[in-house]
């Protein structure tokens, strides 16, 4: 059972702005920073967003994230059909003294 | 290339036992700490265990501690995890990761591999 808390599913039409939220703990998202993966159908995790905000180089700019306090989020703006993958926030827990993924959010384009 | 590559999967009896690998290239595999991801079928992402670059800290999912022994072998640029006692629930596909970050509690995976499919079955 993930200590970090995204819904199910969230939606848009191309073209417009989608948010996904991840809800944590002052041992994991309060006390470190907080990193963000896509998971295409069939393939192997991407780094989308480190350190709460970055980008690595080759992610386009619609895809950006935020943190405050204990709670994270990830926006996808200018929402296109490729994005349609499994998002996963992730961080490290002092507590447990491991890495802790979010239980993943779909998205789909309408 | 910079790459990792998964293999040893299998089908394995419940109670069994499997060794995976991940080879490592196109970079300088000892400067890196090095995770294990696993996803069951249908499931999320679940993080496994963590290796610092020089093999010497090992921190482990509890799900898995006692069970699963990890090691790497920088001369080699390869990970490896011996699995015993092994579990239906322990069923999915197994990535390495390359760890990226200033410290351990402030780290992300930027390189994954394509992953490796355990199953545990009678």
């Amino acid at each position: 059972q993930s200590v970090l808390t995204q819904p199910p599913s969230a939606s848009g039409t191309p073209g417009q702005r989608v948010t996904i939220s991840c809800s944590g703990s002052s041992s994991n998202i309060g006390s470190n920073t907080v990193n963000w993966y896509q998971q295409l159908p069939g393939t192997a995790p991407k780094v989308l967003i480190y350190s709460n905000t970055q980008r690595p180089s080759g992610v386009p700019d619609r895809f950006s994230g935020s943190k405050s306090g204990t709670s994270a989020s990830l926006a996808i703006s200018g929402l296109q059909s490729e994005d349609e993958a499994d998002y996963y926030c992730a961080a490290w827990d002092d507590s447990l003294n491991g890495y802790v993924f979010g239980t993943g959010t779909k998205v789909t384009v309408l | 290339e910079v790459q990792l590559v998964e293999s040893g999967g299998g089908l394995v009896q419940p109670g069994g036992s499997l060794r995976l690998s991940c080879a490592a290239s196109g970079f300088t595999f000892s400067s890196y700490g090095m995770n294990w991801v696993r996803q069951a079928p249908g499931k999320g992402l679940e993080w496994v265990s963590y290796i610092s670059p020089r093999g010497d800290s090992i921190y482990y999912a509890e799900s898995v501690k006692g069970r699963f022994t990890f090691s790497r072998e920088n001369a080699k640029n390869s990970l490896a995890v011996q699995m015993n006692s092994l579990r239906a629930e322990d069923t999915a596909v197994y990535y390495c990761a390359r760890v990226r970050g200033p410290t351990v509690t402030v780290q992300w995976l930027d390189l994954w591999g394509q992953g490796t499919l355990v199953t545990v079955s009678s």
